[in-house]
């Protein structure tokens, strides 16, 4: 079964600051890792996705399967990045290849100004 | 925001009593998800389904039912066989685009759910 671990239930940087989200995995196939992030009194929405190695809103994410990790990741924090943010492996679910998503427990990242 | 709604907003029960959150979405996407969301534990799946008229259960299905008769459509009924019904439910969907899809999921602004 799989698994995914966030370590901090809180976190709180400095703006300016360079922030780090952990997010720990055990899955036993190929993963294909996500994190979305919940503003206050918005929905749920995917922030970024490893496969398309992309950096959204300054965030990076690098899948490193050696240590079963996929860190989120900003240089430069923003109090706009205040947000609980979670962390989700895809694991297929049947020949359909759609879409079991597993999250973490999230992270409270409060920036201060 | 659209494409994806739930209602109501708010929901209060009386313990022993079934109840019927909505989840209603326009985007034409074939796969929809129930999920519940508890302080601390994250979401956890509850049930889902690929397609009209199939349905799977989910992490913690027990004390709960769904149904899909339309596309558009994936009502989910909390029993009173649930133990502790009282969370924030959120409603998702996506494009099941096969073993080779990225999907993105798109989650609807929740219900919460009081049992009182």
């Amino acid at each position: 079964a799989q698994r995914v671990t966030q370590p901090e239930k809180l976190l709180s940087v400095f703006k300016g600051a360079p922030v780090e989200l952990k997010c720990n995995y055990s899955y036993s196939g190929s993963p294909e890792l996500f994190w979305y992030v919940q503003y206050s009194r918005q929905r749920l929405q995917l922030l970024l996705r490893h496969i398309s190695r992309e950096s959204i809103k300054g965030f990076t994410a690098d899948l490193n399967k050696g240590e079963t990790s996929f860190h989120l990741k900003k240089p430069f924090a923003q109090e706009e990045d205040s947000a609980m943010y979670y962390c989700a492996l895809r694991a297929a679910i049947s020949n359909f290849g759609n879409e079991k998503l597993t999250f973490g427990t999230g992270t409270r990242l409060t920036i201060i100004p | 925001d659209g494409g994806i709604t739930q209602s109501p907003k708010y929901l209060f029960r009386k313990e022993g009593q079934n109840v019927t959150l909505s989840c209603e979405q326009n985007l034409n996407h074939d796969a929809m998800y129930w999920y519940r969301q508890d302080p601390g534990q994250g979401l956890r799946l509850i049930y889902y389904s690929q397609i009209v008229n199939d349905f799977q259960k989910g992490d913690i299905a027990e004390g709960y039912s769904v149904s899909r008769e339309k596309k558009e459509s994936f009502p989910l009924t909390v029993t009173s066989a649930q133990k502790n019904p009282t969370a924030f439910y959120l409603c998702a969907s996506s494009i099941d685009s096969g073993p080779s899809g990225t999907d993105t999921q798109y989650f609807g602004p929740g219900t919460r759910l009081t049992v009182l």
